[in-house]
């Protein structure tokens, strides 16, 4: 079946640049979308973008101006990089196979998350 | 603030039943597909449901879905004290072009 694990530093200095990357294994990432997902401390879930290497990728508009969002399909790898961060910017961060197209979305299965700290 | 509202908590004796509601607006719900989302502490959020009412592969049948103009509703029958958790719906919001999640509901089992 397949399965998702994110990487990347678990600390962040303010205004520093975050990278994470997701692993799959079990699926080729090119032939599906994948998500990138977070969740702060207390918070609820917030969707941060998806790729795809077959449809046009979507960002949130709320972090579009400070997100990257890549594929690396030699590795079956995608990544996330998030410019400028801010300890706002602290939560868990999942990343997540993405089914469905236009108005049909959901995200099956997950990675275990990855818990980054933005702090001094 | 979320583009989709749901109660903050919602409880039930074991055996009982619990629908959570999630409403939207036209351009949410109302002209998208809802999904449903479990979380337990520590753990990675579980797809209940997508599509509306549809179950992935080992789902059990006491989780059902359904939609209603621009609101839906998870139904949790028979409830477990394993099904405390918090409860996430979600669906694509076409007037932002973005994945919105609700603020997600707490489920205590009494």
């Amino acid at each position: 079946q397949v399965q998702l694990q994110e990487s990347g530093p678990g600390l962040v200095k303010p205004s520093e640049t975050l990278s994470l990357t997701c692993s799959v294994s079990g699926d080729s990432i090119s032939t599906d979308q994948w998500s990138w997902i977070r969740q702060a401390p207390g918070k609820g879930l917030e969707w941060i973008a998806y790729v795809s290497s077959s449809v046009v990728s979507r960002y949130n508009p709320s972090l579009r101006d400070r997100l990257t969002i890549s594929m690396d399909t030699s590795r079956n790898q995608f990544s996330l990089n998030l410019k400028f961060v801010t300890p706002a910017d602290t939560a868990v961060y999942y990343c997540a196979k993405t089914g469905g197209g236009g108005g049909l979305f959901w995200c099956d299965p997950w990675g275990q998350g990855l818990l980054v700290t933005v702090s001094s | 603030q979320s583009v989709l509202t749901q109660p903050p908590s919602e409880s039930a004796a074991p055996g009982q039943t619990v629908a959570i509601s999630c409403s939207g607006s036209r351009t949410s719900i109302g002209n998208n597909y809802a999904a449903w989302y479990q979380k337990l502490p520590g753990t990675a959020p579980k797809l209940l449901i997508y599509e509306n009412y549809k179950r992935p592969s080992g789902i059990p049948d006491r989780f059902s879905g359904s939609k209603s103009g621009t609101s839906a509703t998870l139904a949790i029958t028979g409830l477990q004290t394993g099904d405390e958790a918090d409860y996430y719906c979600a669906t694509w919001d076409s007037s932002v072009s973005a994945y919105v999640f609700g603020p997600g509901t707490k489920v205590t089992v009494l």
